[in-house]
């Protein structure tokens, strides 16, 4: 069946331009995070959705950042007036059920933000 | 707080060598759960295990095993024999269950080379 799938896979910014990652999390999945994961770093943890339920954004890093997630389905990272500093992967992960059970978590492919 | 480390940056073996990769973590948490995830150069996470703090009993897949010892805590991974496809990024994952963290914390991964 179909995975997680992210669009753009690619983005490339000037600096101050707003850009906008799609993530299309597999059919059914409650559960949905997002994580940037810097150059040699592990994926670090920006949000997590409960259906369309925003319930933790601690992880993201300024208020230039939005997250999104209307129809409990597809959610769309937003990043203002991006810094040279956003450059990085977003990855997109959902699970079958809501946290704390969640169970396994699918990543998508990731969506590779350049900000020039 | 919570932590995962990871030590080893890189490791380089020959095909067919057996390799271990450690994890250390820190929690308060008394009921949590350990991850490790493959990251292919196609970059996409891919789940291996989870086990709960509670389950400390070895675990074996194939060429895969898992030892988990909560005395050191430890949550460490050996490929037996290796092979070249198992050439990727591995990080290591921890997720406690304080009311309202909903946050996997990752190492910062180890890259594995398998030369032929």
């Amino acid at each position: 069946g179909a995975g997680v799938s992210q669009s753009p896979r690619y983005k490339v910014a000037k600096r101050g331009q707003d850009v906008a990652l799609r993530c299309d999390p597999i059919s059914g999945h409650v559960s949905l995070f997002w994580y940037q994961q810097a150059l040699g770093q592990g994926p670090e943890f920006l949000t997590y959705f409960q259906n369309e339920a925003q319930l933790d954004k601690s992880g993201l890093p300024s208020d230039r950042f939005f997250a999104e997630r209307p129809e409990g389905s597809v959610s769309t990272l937003k990043i203002q007036r991006t810094q040279q500093e956003d450059s990085a992967v977003y990855l997109c992960a959902s699970s079958l059920r809501r946290f704390p059970d969640t169970d396994t978590q699918y990543f998508g492919p990731g969506t590779r933000l350049t900000v020039l | 707080a919570q932590k995962v480390t990871q030590a080893q940056t890189e490791i380089s073996v020959v095909e067919k060598e057996d390799v271990t990769l450690d994890c250390v973590y820190e929690t308060r948490d008394t009921t949590y759960y350990l991850f490790w995830y493959k990251q292919p150069p196609s970059g996409e996470l891919v789940f291996l295990i989870r086990r709960n703090s509670f389950d400390e009993q070895n675990e074996i897949s194939g060429r895969y095993s898992w030892n988990f010892q909560k005395s050191t805590s430890s949550f460490n991974f050996t490929i037996t024999a290796s092979q070249v496809v198992d050439s990727a990024v591995y990080f290591c994952a921890l997720r406690g269950t304080t009311s309202g963290t909903y946050k996997y914390i990752f190492g910062t991964g180890t890259r594995l080379k398998v030369l032929a």
